[in-house]
C-alpha cells in the first residue's frame, strides 16, 4: 500500500530564517507531487506540483521554492521566511496521469509558526 | 478561479440531513471532494467527472450539474463521524494539473 510522510510535523521559525519541509512518498512510481498551504480557517491553496524527477511548476509567485531531487521525494524551501508563511504545510500524491479523473491522497502536514 | 462553496458552516443533529453545495463560473471536467478534520489531512470523498462517471466511497451521495457547473454533496442521517470540513475541489480545461479547492464548509454533528 501507498504511504506518504512529512516531516517536521510542527516547526516554529523567526523571521528572515531558511525552511526545508520534506515529503516523500512509498508504495508508488512516479507520482504527481503536490505542495499546498492552508492558512488558519481558509481552503487549500496549491503551491507546487510536481509530474516527474526535476519538473516543478509554480502556481503561486512568492518567496517559497520546490525540487523533486528523486522520483519520491519533494521538498518545500525557502531562503527567508515572512511572517505570512505560518500556516498548514500538506504535501500530496496522485497517480501518474489525469489529475481530473485521479484522487489526491494527502500527508498528515507540517504545521509552520514563523514568529 | 476558486469554486464557492454554501452554506459555509452548518450544523446538525445526529440523524440529520444536509446538502453541501459548489460552483464554478469556469467550465469543469471534473470535481472532487474531501473532508478535513481538525488538524488532520484531507481525505478523499469522491470525483464526479463529466459525462456521469463518479469514483468515490459508496456511502457518499453526489451530483455534478455540468450546465450549471454545479456539485452538491448529499449527507443523510448524519453520524458524530461525520463532522469536519468539507472542500470541494474544481478542475477545469484539458491538460489541467490543477485542483483549485473551496474555502471549505465547516460541518458540526451533535448528539
Amino acid at each position: 500500500s501507498q504511504t506518504i510522510h512529512q516531516w517536521p510535523a510542527t516547526l516554529v521559525q523567526p523571521v528572515g530564517s531558511p525552511l526545508s519541509l520534506e515529503c516523500t512518498v512509498e508504495g508508488t512510481s512516479n507520482p504527481n507531487l503536490y505542495w499546498y498551504r492552508q492558512a488558519a480557517g481558509r481552503g487549500l491553496q496549491l503551491l507546487f506540483y510536481s509530474v516527474g524527477i526535476g519538473q516543478i511548476s509554480s502556481e503561486v509567485p512568492q518567496n517559497l521554492s520546490a525540487s523533486r531531487p528523486q522520483d519520491r521525494q519533494f521538498i518545500l524551501s525557502s531562503k527567508k521566511l515572512l511572517l505570512s508563511d505560518s500556516g498548514f504545510y500538506l504535501c500530496a500524491w496522485s497517480p501518474q496521469g489525469d489529475v481530473r479523473r485521479n484522487e489526491q491522497f494527502f500527508g498528515p502536514g507540517t504545521r509552520l509558526t514563523v514568529l | 478561479q476558486q469554486p464557492v462553496q454554501s452554506p459555509q458552516a452548518v450544523i446538525l443533529r445526529e440523524g440529520e440531513d444536509a446538502v453541501i453545495n459548489c460552483s464554478s463560473s469556469k467550465a469543469l471536467y471534473s470535481v472532487h471532494w474531501y473532508r478535513q478534520k481538525h488538524g488532520e489531512a484531507p481525505v478523499f470523498l469522491m470525483i464526479l467527472l463529466k459525462g456521469g462517471e463518479q469514483k468515490g466511497h459508496e456511502k457518499i451521495s453526489a451530483s455534478f450539474n455540468e450546465k450549471k457547473q454545479q456539485s452538491s454533496l448529499y449527507l443523510t442521517a448524519s453520524q458524530l463521524s461525520y463532522s469536519g470540513t468539507y472542500f470541494c475541489g474544481t478542475v477545469s480545461g484539458a491538460g489541467s494539473y490543477q485542483l483549485t479547492f473551496g474555502k471549505g464548509t465547516k460541518l458540526s454533528v451533535i448528539p
